[in-house]
């Protein structure tokens, strides 16, 4: 069974369109992530949510929003999007305790806006 | 915020020689680092991490890397490099759940 899962992985768009990327996790993990990979491979974190409730959420346009509907899931809806939002974006989960919190990572969704 | 910095974005190496990418990080608080390995057109797999103890951590795939408190570094090494060791390699520190990747190191490994 994979541990973190995100549909789809491959997702080519217009300009302007609408899209979600949905990730589930079947850890029993209370935090979930999102993370954007640009072309020169970077990874930035985007949010973060533990149990539901936004804990991170770094300087990224109100365009992308974040939705958790329980613990397992959090999905990211992306609206009007744009040529910049191209980038692969992975979901991912950590268990939240004081000992760390290996994050473990989705194999990711590849996102072209054309 | 605490950050990674990874020396070099490409590292060449040739098969059965030494790999050592290179790490540091900046903290306020004492650090857990991570090292992971992304193979071309997948997610991010963990190779080792640091928490607390033993400065030299063993990871998989024959990797290791060590906690260097006063270079505040974290430099991942291998003995002898294998073609399959051909990926993109990421540091990372994480301070209370925040966790944060350097910039990449990719690594070529020449038969």
């Amino acid at each position: 069974d994979t541990a973190v899962s995100q549909t789809p992985k491959y997702l080519v768009t217009q300009m302007g369109n609408d899209k979600s990327i949905k990730c589930e996790q079947n850890l029993g993990h209370d935090t979930m992530y999102w993370y954007k990979q640009d072309s020169k491979k970077f990874l930035k974190i985007m949010f973060s949510y533990n149990n539901k409730e936004l804990i991170i959420n770094e300087t990224v346009p109100n365009r992308f929003s974040p939705k958790s509907p329980d613990k397992a899931h959090l999905n990211l809806h992306i609206n009007s999007l744009e040529l910049g939002d191209s980038a692969v974006y992975f979901c991912a989960s950590s268990q939240d305790t004081v000992v760390v919190n290996t994050i473990y990572f989705g194999e990711g969704s590849w996102l072209t806006v054309v | 915020a605490q950050s990674v910095t990874q020396l070099g974005s490409h590292v060449s190496v040739s098969e059965g020689a030494l790999v050592l990418l290179r790490c540091n990080y900046s903290s306020s608080v004492p650090p857990y680092l991570f090292w992971y390995v992304q193979y071309p057109n997948q997610g991010l797999q963990l190779l080792l991490k640091y928490t607390t103890g033993a400065t030299l951590v063993k990871g998989i795939n024959g990797f290791e890397a060590e906690f260097k408190k006063s270079e505040t570094s974290f430099h991942l090494t291998k003995p002898s490099a294998h073609m399959s060791d051909a990926a993109e390699y990421f540091c990372a520190v994480s301070v209370n759940n925040d966790m944060r990747f350097g910039a990449g190191t990719r690594l070529t490994v020449k038969p």
